[in-house]
């Protein structure tokens, strides 16, 4: 069974330029969701997509940060425009629609703002 | 706000022992998940405790969840040194759907 995908992997961008992620969830998982961990830290959850409907966005800085799952499959993430303090890794991670199963992990995109 | 503390933050221990990485939690929740990290890489789901007095074992991993305390363990037991790299619980405190807070990581180093 393949795995979550992310692309890309790293990421450099200069402060108030945009950046778009995108994952690619496992197949057949209904939920999706973006996390952003900055180094040294737990992961924090940012936005939750159940198929292609928002769950849970209260902790997304919506002035600058969007995200859509097109067709409740994939998902992009934007950050519009990015500031030194979104430097992170951002995980992307799905689960299926029973609420008490574990999530599955992509391997993340590592962005750095300079 | 939940808060999900974890201690110790790091842990540098040999071979062969012992010992009890502690998740603490601030609000009423009985579903708590164990996930480990290697440097560079992604979280690995290792234990899903779904109940107070949860236990589950896998190797020299042992979890265990207290909803009364909000304290959940995770004991290692005769370390090996691929065991090295950072632990995470995290707690759910969602009504229907899954909503996890993360605590700050244990990280661990197994010597030789």
């Amino acid at each position: 069974e393949a795995g979550v995908a992310q692309s890309p992997r790293y990421k450099i961008i200069e402060k108030r330029q945009s950046v778009a992620f995108w994952c690619n969830p496992i197949s057949g998982h209904a939920t999706l969701y973006w996390y952003q961990q900055i180094l040294g830290q737990g992961p924090k959850l940012l936005i939750q997509f159940q198929n292609n409907g928002v769950v849970d966005d209260s902790q997304l800085p919506k002035d600058r940060f969007s995200a859509e799952r097109l067709k409740g499959v994939d998902s992009t993430l934007k950050i519009q425009p990015a500031k030194l303090e979104d430097s992170a890794v951002y995980l992307c991670a799905s689960s299926t629609q029973d609420w008490i199963d574990t999530q599955y992990f992509g391997p993340g995109t590592r962005l750095t703002v300079l | 706000e939940l808060k999900v503390e974890q201690n110790p933050l790091f842990l540098s221990m040999q071979e062969g022992k012992n010992y009890t990485i502690y998740c603490n939690y601030s609000t009423t929740s009985d579903r708590l998940y164990w996930y480990r990290q290697d440097p560079g890489k992604s979280l690995e789901s290792l234990f899903v405790l779904l109940s107070n007095g949860a236990v589950k074992q896998e190797g020299r991993l042992m979890a265990s969840l207290d909803t009364k305390a909000r304290l959940s363990t995770l004991h290692i037991t005769a370390a090996v040194h691929d065991l090295s790299a950072t632990y995470f619980c995290a707690v759910d405190w969602g009504q229907g759907a899954q909503k996890l807070v993360f605590g700050q990581g244990t990280r661990l180093t197994i010597n030789p």
